[in-house]
């Protein structure tokens, strides 16, 4: 079973920082099988990134994701106010088919 | 533009049934498949089912297997969640999600605000 952890759990910083977010996979995600979302509070997740590096249709390029095998990133090159949120990471294509990690909050320094 | 509404959610005791929907709108429907992602009061997000285009492939998290099943009806474009045996871990918001392809790919590019369930006596 692919298990995420994701780090930190809170980061705190103030808009215009970049902010850089940690997934880590207990064994190697497959093709890079991993997305990113974002979630407002009081709104539903919205999809950022697949395949660990493409972005969804719409999303600033602001935001950008790395990585292979078990480790993973979530940049955001400029915090602007919106981006203030819950990010999750999921694997898919795994087993179980998809997990997501538990989230990191990005608030306000 | 793409839209996912949820509706079917309340309060139910533990043991009851329980009949979630979804209804889309925007998109071709019949063309991609749909799943059914919870979110527990204060948690993460958990997968709970999904459904390929043509309800030829069918998964359910463990968590779930042989109490819910998940079914669609492209005519209506319609998803539906049929919870059975519900336990208090089953409370919930649950959201419908649109996947990126016609089979399951899991990656969920359109989501509704979904649904609350309550399970409670």
């Amino acid at each position: 079973e692919i298990v995420l952890t994701q780090s930190p759990g809170t980061l705190s910083l103030s808009p215009g920082e970049r902010a850089t977010l940690s997934c880590r996979a207990s064994q190697s995600v497959s093709s890079s099988y991993l997305a990113w979302y974002q979630q407002r509070p009081g709104q539903a997740p919205r999809l950022l990134i697949y395949g660990a590096s493409s972005r969804a249709t719409g999303i600033p390029d602001r935001f950008s994701g790395s990585g292979s095998g078990t480790d993973f990133t979530l940049t955001i090159s400029r915090l602007e106010p919106e981006d203030f949120a819950v990010y999750y990471c999921q694997q898919y294509g795994g087993s179980p088919p998809v997990s997501f990690g538990p989230g990191t909050k990005v608030d306000f320094k | 533009e793409v839209q996912l509404v949820e509706s079917g959610g309340g309060l139910v005791q533990p043991g009851r049934s329980l009949r979630l929907s979804c209804a889309a709108s925007g998109f071709n429907f019949d063309d991609y498949a749909m799943h059914w992602v919870r979110q527990a009061p204060g948690k993460g997000l958990e997968w709970v089912s999904g459904i390929s285009w043509n309800s030829g492939r069918i998964g359910y998290a463990d968590s779930v297997k042989g109490r819910f099943t998940i079914y669609r009806d492209n005519a209506k474009k319609s998803l539906y969640l049929q919870m059975n045996s519900l336990r208090a871990e089953d409370m919930a918001l649950y959201y419908c999600a649109k996947d990126r392809v016609f089979e399951l790919w899991y990656i969920f590019d359109y989501w509704g605000q979904g649904t609350l369930v309550t399970v409670s006596s």
